[in-house]
């Protein structure tokens, strides 16, 4: 299997431009989850979908922060207007059932400069 | 309010000896927890789940403890090696049982 797959692997963008980051879970996985990771807050949960349908957004930082997925082999994060605090790297994971009980396999990340 | 505090100075080890890692957490009763394993510029990888019922797991050179009643979960690694230099992240389920929620990590350098 080839594992979560994310693209890009690198952006730098300026602020006020628009950013999506892709992923493509791997197969019949159920959950799918999008991480955020800076060296100050960690490792943060932002969205996460089961079978196609988000169920927790708890974590998005604000409204310039949208997540979908369209199907069970694709996802997007977008960010609209960027802004340098959104600087970090982006990880999309997934697991066969229920994160927390259940392994979750992350990608390598999106790395996100907003400059 | 809710923490999960993993010790943010690196730990450095001399090969062969073993490295121990520590995870507290307050304000969460997590049926699971799990440690992750993150090289530089990689995603986390999975290393070991251990229950709320359980004391202990074993995993080749890696140990895990849960002790629900100290809030705390323990990570060794026995005989350590150079490639065994990451950082370790641990991880509660929150939120009714689907989230994970992650520690910062501790950075661990195994050294020759």
């Amino acid at each position: 299997d080839a594992g979560v797959i994310q693209s890009p692997r690198h952006e730098v963008t300026e602020m006020g431009q628009e950013v999506t980051l892709r992923c493509k879970p791997i197969s019949g996985h159920d959950y799918l989850f999008w991480y955020r990771q800076t060296m100050m807050r960690g490792l943060e949960l932002l969205i996460y979908f089961n079978n196609n349908v988000p169920i927790d957004d708890s974590g998005m930082p604000e409204d310039r922060f949208s997540a979908k997925m369209p199907n069970a082999s694709f996802s997007t994060l977008k960010i609209q207007p960027s802004e340098p605090r959104d600087s970090a790297v982006y990880f999309c994971a997934s697991s066969l059932r229920g994160g927390s009980g259940n392994t979750i396999y992350f990608g390598e990340g999106s790395w996100l400069t907003v400059v | 309010s809710q923490k999960i505090e993993q010790n943010s100075e690196a730990l450095n080890i001399q090969e062969g000896k073993t490295a121990t890692l520590t995870c507290n957490y307050t304000n969460y009763s997590p049926a699971y927890l799990q440690w992750y394993r993150q090289d530089p510029g990689r995603g986390p990888v999975f290393l070991l789940l251990i229950r709320e019922n359980e004391k202990e797991k074993r995993k080749e050179r890696l140990k895990v403890t849960f002790d629900t009643t100290l809030k705390q979960s323990l990570f060794h690694i026995t005989a350590s090696q150079p490639a065994d230099s990451a950082t370790y992240l641990c991880a509660l389920s929150t939120g009714g049982g689907n989230k994970l929620t992650f520690g910062t990590g501790t950075q661990l350098k195994v050294e020759l």
